[in-house]
């Protein structure tokens, strides 16, 4: 069994929707959640990031972590064609505050959104 | 540079040939990942480097895959006798010391025939 799950759909949307996104986890000493959208050919850029249980949101993003649970979610409202990605969930143990330490990835859900 | 680097961005090779993938990260991140997407999967940790410590290894897949980072800046990821199971984009990071997230390159996508 693989330490993050993430469902790689794909999901097709209709412009407008909300959309979301989860990913579980069996690691209970991941700390910081990540969310990261790829386009096609292109590396991974970060999207969002959360520490510990909670919420947090940006414009039209919202993250939330449930540790107790171990799944994290991604919300996208009023999706957009250009939302079209693959979602990355990743994760990552305390390093100490800094940034070191190697993220666990999701396998990736692909999203479409249609116009 | 503006972002991470990665070089070439697409390799061809013959099964059993060496190659040598280059990440030239942003200026100043002290911290440096390597990761493998193959077709359909998430990204598979390979190595990483963190200052002058000791890289963590522990993702290589096997004896065949080294990579090693010069003046802490430049890194190279090198494969040897590839096989076609190693087919896959590459892909390098970068961050800085307090920071959550990486900064990837576009990644070389690798093709073994």
């Amino acid at each position: 069994q693989k330490e993050v799950e993430q469902d790689p759909g794909p999901l097709s949307v209709p412009e407008g929707a909300i959309v979301s996104l989860n990913c579980t986890y069996s690691n209970s000493a991941f700390q910081y959640f990540m969310w990261y959208r790829q386009y096609s050919r292109k590396g991974p850029e970060l999207l969002m990031y959360t520490y510990s249980s909670g919420n947090k949101e940006d414009g039209r993003f919202t993250a939330q972590v449930d540790k107790s649970s171990k799944y994290i979610s991604l919300f996208i409202r009023d999706s957009q064609p250009s939302d079209s990605a693959t979602y990355l969930c990743a994760m990552k143990q305390d390093a100490g505050g800094t940034s070191y330490g190697k993220l666990t990835f999701g396998q990736g859900t692909i999203l479409t959104v249609h116009p | 540079g503006a972002g991470v680097s990665q070089s070439p961005s697409n390799k061809v090779t013959e099964k059993g040939k060496d190659v040598e993938l280059r990440c030239d990260p942003i200026s100043g991140h002290t911290a440096l990942y390597w990761y493998r997407q193959s077709l359909g999967q998430g990204l598979e940790f390979l190595i990483y480097f963190q200052g002058n410590s000791a890289p963590d290894k522990s993702g290589l897949p096997s004896d065949r895959f080294s990579a090693e980072r010069t003046g802490g800046s430049v890194s190279t990821l090198t494969i040897q006798r590839t096989q076609q199971e190693d087919s896959a984009v590459y892909l390098c990071a970068s961050s800085p010391q307090f920071s959550y997230g990486y900064t990837f390159g576009s990644g070389t996508r690798l093709t073994v025939v």
